[in-house]
């Protein structure tokens, strides 16, 4: 069965610092991967997914994640952390098989300060 | 719109209680998915509907009982509930419920059972 492994409950940056949300999957076959926000009482919004092809992946609001077979990790990352990036983070992984059934990671928080 | 719509947002309900949750999307999606989220973890997929079909029912309880009855609607139907089925309850939804796909998500339905 595949996995997610959120290292880090909390992080914690400096508005325009570097922001990274780490990742690291488990799959016995090529996995979709996704990276998932939420913010207080709203539901989760797509940054971005990788499925095939090109392993740096760029998403919404300025964040990219690169996926990496040998390391099997999809670390998420943005070069300058805004007060708005806020939120909770969600790691996720999928089959390419079947129907999409997500299995989220335990989810990091993003703790941005001025 | 690329909106997922859920009534209500707030519900309270003693054990004894029968009500019902409703999700509904005019994306022209055809798969249609219910998650439950404790508070600090991650979501856990309950159910998910395809072309109106139940596709997926990860072992959910009886008390849950879901219903689609079109492309656009989903319903959970809630009957004897426990207080540990105090949850946020999301609707999501995807063009036709491959793993590749994007799941846009409602901003859930906060549940609380007396």
């Amino acid at each position: 069965a595949q996995s997610v492994t959120q290292l880090g409950s909390h992080v914690s940056v400096s508005e325009g610092a570097l922001v990274l949300l780490r990742c690291n999957y488990s799959s016995s076959v090529p996995p979709y991967l996704f990276w998932y926000v939420q913010y207080p009482n709203q539901g989760l919004q797509l940054l971005l997914k990788y499925t095939t092809g090109a392993t740096l992946v760029k998403g919404i609001n300025g964040f990219e994640a690169e996926f990496k077979k040998s390391e099997t990790s999809f670390h998420l990352t943005k070069p300058s952390a805004h007060m708005s990036d806020a939120a909770e983070y969600f790691c996720a992984v999928t089959l390419n098989t079947g129907f999409q059934k997500l299995v989220f990671g335990t989810g990091t928080r993003l703790l941005v300060s001025p | 719109d690329t909106e997922v719509t859920q009534t209500p947002k707030h519900l309270v309900m003693g054990m004894t209680n029968k009500k019902s949750l409703k999700c509904e999307q005019h994306m022209g999606h055809r798969a249609m998915y219910w998650y439950k989220q404790k508070a600090k973890k991650p979501p856990e997929l309950m159910f998910v509907y395809s072309y109106e079909k139940l596709s997926i029912n990860e072992s959910v309880p009886s008390r849950f009982s879901p219903e689609c009855p079109n492309s656009s609607l989903l319903n959970l139907h809630l009957h004897a509930l426990q207080p540990e089925d105090s949850a946020l309850y999301l609707c999501a939804s995807s063009q036709t419920g491959t793993g590749v796909e994007k799941l846009f998500f409602g901003s859930g339905t906060q549940l609380s059972v007396l």
